[in-house]
């Protein structure tokens, strides 16, 4: 199989604190990781793509500041959103690709995020 | 610039009422075409890759299938338990293992 977990799988914060989102591939190795998020009833809104030891690749119009994106290792990336503002509520989703012979992503559960 | 366009955005279908899904799309060159299932509140489940034109993959009561313009996710009989978003992407040739979304089909099938 091909499993990516995310922790927490949901979490309310208050406005100005920092939160972690765990993402880890748990039965392959990824190269690569992304992170997206996704608003009520709309697609999903790449935000980042994270390469194993290297610094993430932000999409235009998203701060990379705001959101740390750290690849540690083959199976591991985290997200942090420092100093959360209520808009910053979302469901954030990750994915991990596979190394060779597969260009298909797998994706984790998701995130829930409330910032009050 | 890649696009992906799926349609209809909904559909409503009776319990057994077979329908296709539509995806097109334009891309400089197609490396792969992705089918995802997205239940509320959840990730998207992977279900098909497809990589060529004639290509068709099945699972259950879908089969997908692929033309050099657009993909087909065929519901053959489908049950209240397929009701869920069903998410397209494209992922172009190259060195950038980043794809192309679609907005997605929402599907409810009523028993």
């Amino acid at each position: 199989g091909a499993v990516v977990s995310q922790h927490p799988s949901w979490v309310i914060c208050k406005s100005g604190t920092s939160v972690k989102i765990e993402c880890r591939s748990l039965d392959f190795q990824a190269t690569t990781m992304f992170w997206y998020r996704q608003f009520p009833k709309q697609s999903l809104m790449l935000m980042a793509t994270s390469n194993e030891g290297s610094k993430a690749t932000y999409e235009q119009g998203v701060e990379k500041d705001k959101f740390l994106i750290n690849h540690a290792s083959l199976t591991l990336s985290t997200l942090t959103v420092t100093s959360a503002h209520p808009e910053d509520s979302s469901f954030y989703i990750c994915s991990a690709h596979r190394l060779a012979n597969s260009y298909e992503q797998y994706f984790g559960p998701g995130t829930r995020l409330t910032v009050t | 610039e890649d696009q992906v366009t799926q349609s209809p955005e909904a559909l409503r279908l009776q319990e057994g009422e077979s329908s296709s899904l539509n995806c097109s799309y334009t891309v400089s060159g197609l490396r792969g075409l992705f089918w995802y299932r997205q239940d509320p509140g959840k990730g998207p489940e992977f279900l098909f890759t497809l990589y060529s034109a004639g290509e068709e993959k099945e699972k259950e009561r879908l089969k997908a299938t692929l033309t050099k313009k657009e993909s087909f996710l065929h519901i053959t009989a489908p049950k209240p338990e397929d009701s869920a978003t069903y998410l397209c992407a494209v992922q172009p040739s190259g060195g950038s293992y980043i794809p192309t979304f679609g907005r997605g089909t929402s599907l409810i099938v009523h028993p």
